[in-house]
């Protein structure tokens, strides 16, 4: 199976602050990855696909950019309702496998 | 409204079965792939299976082949995960996830964009 791997594990950052996770996977994937928020007991809520395409009524300040084996989630200015984990999903070949997650705290 | 909601989760003993049902709406249920994931307490998330539209292709997580099937009754608009053999690993919020799938630059993505609420699996004597 793909490994996928997140960076940071987690991380503290203020409002309006720049942040930029990244993911690297195991193998060549392209552009098959997909990245997802996830707030405290709540479903995850898809934010990027296709490594770059922005899901519809997603907030222009997240931007995923990347390819083969190297990808970045970026927020471009944090605000208070993106204190969250974030997860990478590769769908380029069977399992699908997340990353380990990014948790974003509050500084 | 486009909406899945699932059902079906408990506390089983292990060795023990349990079958989750999500039912969708607002969406024809039959087009599209559909996906459970899981997240086990504290813990990130864990791809378990997918079927397609028609039934007929599915794929399932290394640790859950033979003991778990994905089923759907498109009649009924409805997704299932049959689990036997259940674990204390298995413990977990079950999320069922539509998928897209999305025809981008020539190159099919999937994209989850809708989930449940998930429903909590409990694997202990």
């Amino acid at each position: 199976a793909i490994q996928m791997t997140q960076s940071p594990s987690s991380l503290s950052a203020s409002v309006g602050d720049r942040v930029i996770i990244t993911c690297r996977a195991s193998q060549d994937i392209r552009y098959e990855l997909g990245w997802y928020q996830q707030r405290p007991g709540t479903a995850p809520k898809l934010l990027i696909y296709a490594a770059s395409s922005l899901e519809s009524g997603v907030p222009s300040r997240f931007s995923g950019s990347g390819s083969g084996t190297d990808f970045t989630l970026t927020i471009s200015s944090l605000q208070p309702e993106d204190f969250a984990t974030y997860y990478c999903l590769q769908d380029y070949n069977y399992p699908r496998t997340f990353g380990q997650g990014t948790k974003v705290e509050i500084k | 409204e486009v909406q899945l909601v699932e059902s079906g989760g408990g506390l089983v003993q292990p060795g023990g079965s349990l079958r989750l049902s999500c039912a969708a709406s607002g969406f024809t249920f039959s087009t599209y792939w559909m996906n459970w994931v899981r997240q086990a307490p504290g813990k990130g998330l864990e791809w378990v299976a997918n079927i397609k539209g028609d039934g007929i292709i599915k794929h399932y997580v290394d640790p859950v082949k033979g003991r778990f099937t994905i089923s759907r009754d498109n009649a009924k608009n409805s997704l299932y995960l049959q689990m036997n053999s259940l674990r204390a690993e298995d413990t977990a919020v079950y999320f069922c996830a539509r998928d897209a799938d999305i025809l981008y630059d020539s190159n099919w993505y999937d994209a989850y964009d809708i989930w449940g609420q998930g429903t909590m699996v409990t694997v202990s004597s």
